[in-house]
C-alpha cells in the first residue's frame, strides 16, 4: 500500500519564476492538504482540496494556488517566486470517512529560490 | 486565533531514560484535537500520539504518553525508555473539531538521544 508520494524531491528556482509541486495521496484517501515548512519552523497550512475544490485556505497570498484531479492527486503552484518561498512543502492526505481523520504526510519537496 | 507554543527548542536525553517535551496552546474552542508528530531527518512527518479534548484520560501509545491539562491548556509528551531512533524534531499540533485540515503546529523541539 503506497503512502503519500511527492515530486520532485528537490527543486531550485530563481526569483520571479513559477513552480508546480505534485502530490499523490495514500490509497483510499480523497482529501489533500498542503503545508509550508520554513527552516526551523513548524509547518503552516496553505490550503486543502476535496472533491476537486479548495475547501479551506490558510493565510497565504493568491500567488499560491492549487488543483485536485479526479484521481485525487493534487498540484501546488506558486507564481512570482520570492526568496521567502524557500521551504519544505509537505502534502498530507486524509479522508472524512475515517473517523479519526488522521492526516498522513509525504516526504516533502524542498524548494530553494535563488 | 489558535496558537501552539513549544518553549524548548532543544532537549537531550540519555538512552533508556525518560524525557518530557512541553507544549501549550491557546484556543477559545471547547472541542478540539491535539497531536504530537515526529519528523526525523528523512523529513516525513509521523503521528506519534493523539488526544481528543473531550477525553479526560491521557492518551498512551507504547512508550509514548501525554499529560493533557485542559484547564491549563497544556499538552506534554513523555517518552519512556528512550531509544536512539527517537532522535528527531517533535511538533505539537492542534486541530479544531470538525476541521478536516488546518493543523496548527508549534515550532518544534529537537530531541537528541545520547548512547
Amino acid at each position: 500500500d503506497a503512502g503519500v508520494t511527492q515530486s520532485p524531491t528537490h527543486l531550485i528556482k530563481t526569483r520571479g519564476q513559477q513552480v508546480t509541486l505534485r502530490c499523490s495521496p495514500k490509497s483510499g484517501h480523497d482529501t489533500v492538504s498542503w503545508y509550508q515548512q520554513a527552516l526551523g519552523q513548524g509547518p503552516q497550512f496553505i490550503f486543502q482540496y476535496y472533491e476537486e475544490e479548495e475547501r479551506q485556505r490558510g493565510n497565504f497570498p493568491d500567488r499560491f494556488s492549487g488543483h485536485q484531479f479526479p484521481n485525487y492527486s493534487s498540484e501546488l503552484n506558486v507564481n512570482a517566486l520570492l526568496l521567502g518561498d524557500s521551504a519544505l512543502y509537505l502534502c498530507a492526505s486524509s479522508t472524512p470517512r475515517d473517523r479519526d481523520n488522521e492526516q498522513f504526510f509525504g516526504p516533502g519537496t524542498r524548494l530553494t529560490v535563488l | 486565533a489558535q496558537t501552539v507554543t513549544q518553549s524548548q527548542p532543544e532537549m537531550s536525553v540519555q538512552e533508556a531514560e525518560t524525557v518530557t517535551l512541553s507544549c501549550t496552546y491557546d484556543t477559545s474552542e471547547s472541542d478540539y484535537y491535539l497531536f504530537w508528530y515526529k519528523q526525523p531527518p528523512s523529513r516525513q512527518m509521523i503521528l506519534v500520539i493523539r488526544q481528543e479534548a473531550y477525553k479526560q484520560q491521557n492518551a498512551t501509545e507504547n512508550r509514548f504518553s501525554v499529560n493533557f491539562q485542559k484547564a491549563a491548556k497544556s499538552f506534554s509528551l513523555k517518552i519512556s525508555d528512550s531509544q536512539l531512533g527517537d532522535a528527531a524534531m517533535y511538533f505539537c499540533a492542534y486541530r479544531r473539531e470538525g476541521s478536516q485540515g488546518n493543523l496548527i503546529f508549534g515550532k518544534g523541539t529537537k530531541l537528541s538521544v545520547k548512547p
